[in-house]
């Protein structure tokens, strides 16, 4: 399995970047880097994916290290509608029907 | 509007009773997708279609069933709902190319008393 491990919590200034940290040192070489967000109680929120460049869309900008064991996701001006819980993923279960597994994720707070 | 919408949002319902939970989509996707989600437990998958000819129990079935009636609507039933089965419910989509790209309902809040 490819694991992730994220930091559990970070608090960061409304209106400034949150770079969220990820790192994924046994991912294997097809594995994709994703990353979603749950808002409480909310559906889970698909943000960005990317396999080894750097990606950017709507919502953030995801950097992946050349080596891939990392990965960073940039929220460039974070709003109090950014809190909530992000989820930084490399497993997928391809024999259970694309099944995403979240871990404990980061929880973010965006403070005025 | 939303493009996956479930209905309904809330639902409080006694044991033994049969309640069905429906999503709709408009995103045009093949695949859908049911998960609970239960704090602590992260998410599970209950089943999944890949078309509408094409439904598979995902790891934590018993107990459910669900129906493709056409390609945007995917229905979760409990048969026979019991209190274990309270939990936070997802339906979700993707597309065929980016199957793990999965765009998510707001969710059914159910509670079995």
């Amino acid at each position: 399995d490819a694991k992730t491990t994220q930091p559990p919590s970070m608090d960061c200034a409304e209106g400034r970047a949150a770079n969220l940290p990820c790192n994924h040192s046994t991912i294997s070489g097809n594995e994709y880097v994703y990353w979603y967000r749950q808002i409480h109680s909310q559906g889970p929120q698909y943000i960005i994916h990317g396999l080894k460049n750097n990606e950017t869309n709507e919502m953030a900008s995801l950097i992946i290290t050349e080596d891939r064991k990392s990965s960073t996701l940039i929220l460039p001006h974070a709003t109090l509608r950014d809190t909530a819980v992000y989820y930084c993923i490399v497993r997928v279960d391809k024999a259970a029907g694309n099944k995403l597994t979240f871990g404990g994720g980061t929880r973010v707070l965006v403070k005025p | 509007d939303a493009d996956v919408t479930q209905t309904p949002r809330n639902r409080i319902t006694k044991t033994g009773k049969r309640i069905m939970l429906e999503c709709s989509q408009t995103k045009g996707h093949d695949r859908m997708y049911w998960y609970r989600q239960d704090p602590g437990l992260g998410l599970r998958l209950i089943y999944y279609s890949f078309d509408v000819k094409d439904i598979n129990k995902g790891e934590i079935s018993d107990g459910y069933s669900v129906s493709r009636q056409a390609q945007a609507k995917f229905s979760l039933s409990l048969e026979s709902a019991i209190p274990n089965q309270t939990a936070l419910y997802f339906c979700a989509t993707s597309d065929l190319g980016s199957p793990y790209e999965q765009y998510f309902g707001p969710g059914t809040r159910l509670t079995v008393t």
